[in-house]
């Protein structure tokens, strides 16, 4: 069974909400986690290293302002996309390490119109 | 700087026919590598996984894949693709120390399959 579960699944927004992403690790207690993008027709890209109790870590180029990441337990990160535009949307997958593979979340689709 | 080279952007092929997909990595040690499968709308599943020892690795779904470190590949292939193995293809390197943690992934291969 899954081990990260993200939710929600999908979601739609209008342009300058806010949305908040969950991601639980189901059977550990993780002190890092990982959040992706998937751009349209391309990879899945690192966005930020969520850490447990501290800040997050962010990839070069990701704006720490506009996607909050809070890792307040070490079951629980969330992103949180605020004043969405409709370049945001995008496919946002979380994920957490273990000793040898990652485990990932079911990804969250998410449309800002 | 790790990375991973997936050439082929789509491919498609006829049900029951073989199937291979290119990667190619660059890592400046022997890295982990993995093969993750993403369903229209789904997650990523993992296929299959190399760490060390034998160098072709059996995984879900009836899939393999072989590393050569000479040429730096870790190709996915499968004997006799099904309709369902329709989806697209991500591989993937990560480091080989202090446990798992982060990923890099290829492009992605988008395989099609006609009846």
């Amino acid at each position: 069974g899954a081990v990260v579960s993200q939710h929600p699944s999908w979601v739609i927004c209008k342009s300058g909400t806010s949305v908040k992403i969950e991601c639980r690790s189901l059977d550990f207690q993780a002190t890092t986690m990982f959040w992706y993008r998937q751009f349209p027709k391309k990879s899945l890209m690192l966005m930020a290293t969520s850490n447990e109790g501290s800040k997050a870590t962010y990839e070069q180029g990701v704006e720490k302002d506009k996607f909050l990441i809070n890792h307040a337990s070490l079951t629980l990160s969330t992103l949180t996309v605020t004043s969405a535009h409709p370049e945001d949307s995008s496919f946002y997958i979380c994920s957490r390490g273990g000793d040898t593979e990652a485990f990932f979340g079911q990804g969250t689709r998410l449309t800002v119109v | 700087a790790q990375s991973v080279t997936q050439p082929d952007i789509h491919i498609t092929v006829s049900e029951g026919a073989s199937l291979e997909l290119r990667c190619n990595y660059s890592y400046g040690a022997t890295p982990y590598l993995f093969w993750y499968v993403q369903s229209p709308g789904q997650g990523l599943q993992l296929l299959l996984k190399y760490f060390s020892g034998d160098t072709l690795v059996q995984g879900i779904k009836g899939f393999e894949a072989e590393f050569k470190r000479s040429q730096s590949s870790f190709n996915l292939r499968k004997p006799s693709v099904h309709w369902s193995d329709a989806a697209e293809y991500f591989c993937a390197v990560g480091p080989n120390s202090g446990g798992y943690q982060k990923v890099t992934f290829g492009t992605g291969t988008k395989l099609q399959v006609i009846p």
